[in-house]
């Protein structure tokens, strides 16, 4: 199975800032690496898909980078509504696995 | 309006079984590959099976394998996940999501998610 790695497992930062987190594949996942947004009580929301590709609706401060191993999400201006816990997942094999999740917390 | 709705969740006894189904609606359920996923209380994300949108492929995890069944009827567009020997480790939040069409997998629509609690 490959494993992925998120860091850092928590943050908080301030309104305005930029934030940054990171995810590592245990092996190559080309760009079969996608970003979850989840938000307390809520599923799962789609962010980012093959790694770089913005969902339709999501605002533009998020972006997505990297391939193969190192992939990283971008939050270029920490909103209030950003309070969430951050997941990344890879597709390029089954099982499908996911990052232990980064929770972003606002100062 | 694309929507998926789980149901079935609830209390169960170890050993218990459970039919969780999710219905799709705003979308043709047949042109779709689906995916159960979970997730325990206060934890991650752990995807549990994978089903072809024709039912000839279907995945899982090596934690549920030979207990959990996925199937699905198009003509009523449902997905479901019949649960079997149930255990207190099998207590999540059950969500159905479906899967993108386009040539890279992701994850596009998810259902509200439906819980599922082992315990005596």
């Amino acid at each position: 199975d490959i494993q992925m790695t998120q860091s850092p497992s928590s943050l908080s930062a301030s309104v305005g800032d930029r934030v940054t987190i990171t995810c590592r594949a245990s092996q190559s996942i080309s760009s079969y690496l996608n970003w979850y947004q989840q938000k307390p009580g809520k599923a799962p929301k789609l962010l980012i898909y093959a790694a770089s590709s913005l969902q339709s609706g999501v605002p533009s401060r998020f972006s997505g980078s990297g391939s193969e191993t190192d992939f990283t999400l971008t939050i270029s201006s920490l909103q209030p509504e950003d309070l969430a816990t951050y997941y990344c997942q890879q597709t390029y094999s089954t099982p499908w696995t996911f990052g232990q999740g980064t929770k972003v917390e606002i100062k | 309006e694309v929507q998926l709705v789980e149901s079935g969740g609830g209390l169960v006894q170890p050993g218990g079984s459970l039919r969780l189904s999710c219905a799709a609606s705003g979308f043709t359920l047949s042109s779709y590959s689906m995916n159960w996923v979970r997730q325990a209380p206060g934890k991650g994300l752990e995807c549990v099976s994978y089903i072809t949108s024709s039912s000839s492929t279907i995945y899982y995890a090596d934690s549920v394998k030979g207990r959990f069944t996925t199937s699905r009827d198009n003509a009523k567009n449902s997905l479901y996940l019949q649960m079997n020997s149930l255990r207190a480790e099998d207590t999540a939040v059950y969500y159905c999501a479906r899967f993108s069409l386009s040539g890279t997998y992701y994850f596009d629509y998810w259902g509200q998610g439906t819980l599922v609690t082992v315990s005596s």
